[in-house]
């Protein structure tokens, strides 16, 4: 079956570090473009990062400089490794796989972050 | 940077009705790089439409998507009750950043 499955949301204190991540069976990630996408409570869906199959990685503004999207391709797993965290990041982190010409057709749960002292 | 907006905001319907959703971008957007979601509460987003207007895999054919350019269109022709959500438009493809509209509500009237 093919799924994604993230996990390692939490709460995190503002300017704190979190690593999510996002395990896929039944396809290749590496052979894929692998985004996440989040979306803050009650709002719309907010693209964040994406890695291409060669490993080119592109950010949001909002993330740039602090967000780092990466891959293990042994665990055919997606990460990204969040950075100096602000109350406004807070949201629900999606893994999403684009199949660039069908777009992004599998995602994943899941995994809620929130910023708060 | 290119810019979705979609209308209306909210949309109250009755099962059975047809439903139009736009979606309109701030420059042209290619048609081949155009997606609607699905969202119900509590669940992750669900391909629907992806190049304008190809239905993703099991969706049913009361969906369609339309349009070039800078306006695009979801319809469904008539509303059965589990399509009472949010749908989401997106523009993805070969450049990043890719982004979504605000999205329109489909509520029962």
């Amino acid at each position: 079956e093919v799924q994604l499955v993230e996990s390692g949301g939490g709460l995190v204190q503002p300017g704190g570090s979190l690593r999510l991540s996002c395990a896929a069976s039944g396809f290749t990630v590496s052979n894929n473009y692998m985004n996440w996408v989040r979306q803050a409570p009650g709002k719309g869906l907010e693209w964040v990062s994406v890695i291409y199959s060669a490993g080119t990685t592109y950010y949001a503004d909002s993330v740039k400089g602090r967000f780092t999207i990466s891959r293990d391709n042994s665990k055919n797993t997606v990460y990204l490794e969040m950075n100096s965290l602000r109350a406004e990041d807070t949201a629900l982190y999606y893994c999403a796989r684009d199949h660039i010409v069908t777009a992004f057709d599998i995602w994943g749960q899941g995994t809620m972050v929130t910023v708060s002292s | 940077e290119i810019v979705l907006t979609q209308s209306p905001d909210t949309l109250s319907l009755s099962p059975g009705e047809r439903a139009t959703l736009s979606c309109r971008a701030s420059q042209s957007v290619s048609s081949s790089s155009l997606a609607w979601y699905q969202q119900k509460p509590g669940q992750a987003p669900r391909l629907l439409i992806y190049g304008a207007s190809s239905r993703a895999t099991g969706i049913p054919d009361r969906f369609s998507g339309s349009g070039s350019g800078t306006d695009f269109i979801l319809t469904i022709t008539r509303l059965e009750p589990e399509d009472f959500a949010v749908y989401y438009c997106q523009q993805y493809g070969n450049s990043p950043p890719w982004g979504f509209g605000q999205g329109t509500k489909v509520e029962v009237k």
